[in-house]
């Protein structure tokens, strides 16, 4: 089955500075790529998605891009506020599932004033 | 609705004991998954239901679990027996569309979870 590989587990970045969190997937036959962020004790909510026939997408400050061939994908937020501190998931999809997805182990992002 | 419902929010169980956890997804939404989120972890599949069809039930962790979702609408996660490694928060979340192959067109939508914890 798939395997989600999340780095790093803790990241703490000042206000307006730059964050990237990273994931490895196993599955090449994975298509769509889904990233949640969840605040302390709130459900997860999706932020960005990214499917495999793209390499970059972007939406106002927070960006995904896919690198199909080594089988990796990076989350990367500029800007970064206060309220962009929570925890945040990536995840992978194969083909057919219904969108099964196998999550990666989740990163804290702290950002500081 | 306006958003996945998940209930109780909190149950607290003695070892043993049977619990029955509910979701009500949003309306009109085929595809239902319940996943397990243990402390400071992803949250991981246990069971996929498309309409009141059980497509794939690989990740229930044991013959203890049991999902239904009788009508296509709501359905429930059954834990018979009990045991302090079931403790999680287990997470109910639908979808619009279900997944044809080479295609996942649908965000998942998640509820609040219900936190289970086991004595």
């Amino acid at each position: 089955g798939e395997n989600v590989e999340q780095h790093p587990s803790t990241l703490s970045v000042q206000e307006g500075d730059s964050a990237v969190i990273k994931c490895t997937y196993s599955d090449s036959a994975s298509n769509y790529f889904p990233w949640y962020k969840q605040e302390l004790g709130k459900r997860p909510q999706l932020i960005i998605d990214i499917r495999s026939n793209v390499g970059e997408k972007k939406d106002q400050r927070i960006a995904v891009t896919l690198n199909k061939t080594a089988k990796h994908f990076s989350l990367h937020i500029t800007e970064t506020q206060p309220e962009d501190s929570a925890v945040y998931f990536c995840a992978a999809s194969p083909p057919g599932g219904g969108n099964k997805l196998t999550f990666g182990t989740g990163t804290q992002l702290k950002v500081e004033l | 609705g306006a958003g996945v419902s998940q209930s109780p929010r909190y149950k607290v169980a003695k070892r043993g004991q049977d619990v029955a956890l509910r979701c009500d997804p949003i309306s009109g939404h085929v595809s239902l998954f319940w996943y397990q989120q243990a402390l400071g972890q992803g949250p991981e599949f246990l069971t996929y239901f498309q309409n009141e069809a059980q497509l794939d039930k690989s990740g229930l962790p044991s013959d203890r679990f049991f999902a239904e979702r009788p009508e296509g609408s709501v359905s429930t996660l059954k834990i018979q027996r009990t045991q302090q490694e079931d403790s999680a928060v287990y997470l109910c979340a639908s979808s619009l569309v279900h997944g044809v192959s080479g295609l996942n067109t649908g965000e998942l939508f998640f509820g609040e979870g219900s936190r289970l914890t086991v004595l």
